[in-house]
């Protein structure tokens, strides 16, 4: 089945640090999505990309559609402690699957 | 003002026992889902339901049902609990009709935990 690897899987920073994440595929997607879940929380939508090269921001957040339509990155710039959480990749549509498929998660410790 | 809620948030049960777990949405979404997260944080969709009809129906043991009376209800029902079911469960809802796929908004889970 399709499957994503994401890394890194976890992150230690501290507070002010840029950082960047990347979730790579050997099948192609339509849709990449990124999303943030704290704990006791369900994943929160962050990010959604459409269309290969597409390059979104929201706030401090950027997230870019690899061309190839098997990658996508996401960074943060300037981290301050409440970016602290698990962040998930997210492909849908590839393959004739309309199931989204989760990459494994980066884990992002924010040092104040 | 919720967008997708479910209940209850913990369950604590017996093996063998029966359960089951809620899900409403307000969004007007024509799709939902129940995903699976085990201990590890790993998410794996189970069903997808869209306008009340089957879609997406995983490898899961028969003995989760998934049961939706209308298109904002998406309910979870598991027989014979074991305790390899202990997880976390999501709900999640999308609007279809977009050309590339739709975002997925989720609950904020069920914690189920098998004694």
């Amino acid at each position: 089945g399709q499957q994503l690897n994401q890394s890194p899987q976890s992150m230690f920073i501290q507070e002010g640090e840029d950082v960047s994440m990347n979730c790579t595929s050997s099948s192609i997607f339509n849709t990449w999505l990124w999303y943030k879940q704290d704990p006791g929380e369900g994943p929160v939508l962050l990010i959604a990309l459409y269309k290969a090269g597409e390059l979104t921001s929201n706030g401090r957040l950027t997230a870019q559609f690899g061309i190839t339509r098997k990658d996508s990155f996401l960074n943060i710039s300037a981290s301050i402690p409440s970016d602290v959480g698990i962040y998930f990749c997210a492909g849908l549509g590839g393959g004739g699957s309309e199931k989204l498929v989760f990459g494994k998660g980066t884990k992002l410790t924010v040092n104040p | 003002d919720t967008a997708v809620s479910q209940t209850p948030k913990y369950l604590v049960t017996q093996m063998g026992n029966d359960k089951s777990i809620k899900c409403e949405q307000n969004l007007g979404h024509d799709t939902m889902y129940w995903y699976k997260q085990d201990s590890k944080k790993f998410l794996k969709i189970m069903f997808s339901y869209n306008n009340k009809e089957l879609i997406i129906n995983e490898t899961v043991p028969n003995r989760f049902s998934p049961k939706s009376p209308d298109k904002a209800h998406l309910n979870l029902h598991i027989n014979s609990l074991e305790l390899g079911d202990s997880a976390v469960y999501f709900c999640a809802s999308s609007q279809e009709g977009r050309l590339h796929g739709a975002p997925q908004h989720f609950g904020d889970g069920t914690r189920l935990s098998i004694l």
